[in-house]
C-alpha cells in the first residue's frame, strides 16, 4: 500500500489567499483525521471523520477553516482566507477502526507558509 | 476524561546504553495505548500498541513498551540505543469517550537525543 498521500508537500502563499490541502487515506480505512503541528502548540487535532461523516470539528480554530470528505478515498482541508498564524505542518492520518485495531497512519504532511 | 502525560521534554542517552521514555495515562475503562516516532520533516510513524494480553509489547526498530496497570504507565524502552533513534516520540491513548471512532489523545512528545 502507498500509505496516506498528502498534497502538496509544501505550500507558500500570501495572506488572504485560499489554501486547499488534500489527503488520500489508506484504502479500506474508515476514519480520517486532520492535525496541525507547530513548535508553539505541538500536535493539535483539527477535525476527524468516521465513514466520511464529520464527527468532531471542535479543534478547527476558526470559521476560516473547513474540511470535507466527499468519499472514502479523498478529503480536503481548506483555509480561506489564510493568515500568517496558520503557518504550520498539516498532517492527515487514517485508521481502520474496529476489533482491536485503532492505530492511525500518518501522511508525510504539508508544510504551509503564509507570508 | 482521558489523558496522557509525558513527563520529560527531552531524554539524553549515550549510544549503546538502554533508553526509557516515560508515559503515564488516565482513562476510564480498558486502556488502548500507542507509541509513535517522528523523525525530522516526517510524519508520525506507528511503533507499537497495547490493547490486551502480555504486558510487554514488542514493536518496530527493536523498541518495546511495558504496560503497568497499577502505575498507569506505558514506558517505551530499548536495550541498546542507536544514534539513529534520535527523534521525537509520542505516547497516545484511545479516547474512549468518543465512541468507536478511533480518536487518539497524544502526549506532548519527548525528544530523544542519543549521543555517540
Amino acid at each position: 500500500d502507498a500509505g496516506v498521500i498528502q498534497s502538496p508537500r509544501h505550500e507558500v502563499t500570501e495572506m488572504g489567499q485560499e489554501v486547499t490541502l488534500r489527503c488520500k487515506p489508506i484504502s479500506g480505512h474508515n476514519s480520517l483525521f486532520w492535525y496541525r503541528q507547530t513548535m508553539m502548540r505541538g500536535l493539535e487535532l483539527l477535525i476527524y471523520f468516521n465513514n466520511n461523516v464529520p464527527i468532531d470539528d471542535s479543534g478547527m480554530p476558526e470559521d476560516r477553516f473547513s474540511a470535507k470528505m466527499p468519499n472514502a478515498s479523498f478529503s480536503t482541508l481548506k483555509i480561506q482566507p489564510s493568515e500568517p498564524r496558520d503557518s504550520a505542518v498539516y498532517f492527515c492520518a487514517s485508521s481502520l477502526v474496529g476489533a482491536l485495531s485503532y492505530e492511525q497512519y500518518f501522511g508525510p504532511g504539508t508544510r504551509l507558509t503564509v507570508t | 476524561a482521558q489523558s496522557v502525560a509525558q513527563p520529560e521534554d527531552q531524554v539524553n542517552v549515550a549510544e549503546g546504553n538502554p533508553l526509557t521514555v516515560k508515559c503515564t495515562y488516565s482513562v476510564s475503562g480498558n486502556p488502548y495505548l500507542f507509541w509513535y516516532v517522528q523523525y525530522p520533516n516526517r510524519g508520525l510513524q506507528f511503533l507499537l500498541k497495547y490493547i490486551t494480553g502480555d504486558n510487554l509489547v514488542k514493536g518496530s526498530y527493536g523498541f518495546e513498551a511495558e504496560f503497568n496497570k497499577s502505575q498507569t504507565s506505558f514506558h517505551l524502552k530499548k536495550p541498546s540505543a542507536l544514534v539513529s533513534d534520535s527523534a521525537l516520540y509520542f505516547c497516545a491513548v484511545r479516547d474512549g469517550g468518543s465512541g468507536n471512532t478511533g480518536k487518539l489523545i497524544f502526549g506532548q512528545g519527548t525528544t530523544l537525543q542519543v549521543k555517540p
